[in-house]
């Protein structure tokens, strides 16, 4: 159980073009769900956090207009990095809380290589 | 503030045992966690200690005191598929966020 899916793997796209990241929980609701970027050789950087039904909570220095997140269901949220360019290609992983238990675990998505042309 | 601190890097024979420590501030507390973490892939969890004391699962056990702001990972029986990174994460109160630390690359060497 507690499997959280990514879409795509990976993405190759062009310079100012724009890029949806599917995050889904496979078993369970997340009401909860957590958007990391990972450079090489970097720790995770949390981008933001993505609650559903309302609107996502950014750390300090990511553009939201940039960086659109939706969180419309309990088992799905998307990221998507809107006019892309070269200094976006990055790894970004998603992870979700289970909202019907208690523990305080985070379980993360396989991840998505961007990388931007 | 909050700040996690790990060493950066350590190296350690196939076979031995290996201790990552992690030292951490945040302005609240409420629990520790260790993960795992291979090159290009997403973090896979491994502990998640609370209270102080040791947790041991299999080859791995967690250790946690709250007074020191302290918690290292032991890993014990080193095989070469353990060489990865170590993420430790500490969660404030309140909240489901994590405060990550950089991430301890460990290296095994036959």
């Amino acid at each position: 159980g507690a499997v959280v899916s990514q879409h795509p793997s990976w993405v190759i796209c062009k310079s100012g073009t724009s890029v949806k990241i599917e995050c889904r929980s496979l078993d369970f609701q997340a009401t909860t769900m957590f958007w990391y970027r990972q450079f090489p050789k970097q720790s995770l950087m949390l981008m933001a956090t993505s609650n559903e039904g309302s609107k996502a909570t950014y750390e300090q220095g990511v553009e939201k207009d940039k960086f659109l997140i939706n969180h419309a269901s309990l088992t799905l949220s998307t990221l998507t990095v809107t006019s892309a360019h070269p200094e976006d290609s990055s790894f970004y992983i998603c992870s979700a809380r289970d909202s019907g238990v208690s523990s305080y675990e985070q379980y993360f998505g396989p991840g998505t290589r961007l990388t931007v042309t | 503030g909050q700040n996690i601190d790990q060493p950066t890097e350590m190296t350690a024979t196939e076979g031995a045992i290996v201790q990552i420590n992690c030292t951490y501030q945040t302005s609240g507390f409420n629990g520790l966690f260790w993960y795992q973490q291979h090159a290009g892939e997403a973090p896979t969890f491994l502990s998640y200690n609370v209270l102080d004391g040791l947790e041991e699962k299999g080859r791995f056990s967690s250790f946690l005191s709250r007074s020191k702001g302290y918690s290292y990972l032991l890993l014990k029986e080193l095989q070469m598929k353990d060489s990865a990174s170590y993420l430790c994460a500490g969660r404030e109160d309140s909240n489901y966020q994590l405060i990550w630390g950089a991430g301890t690359k460990l290296i095994i060497k036959p």
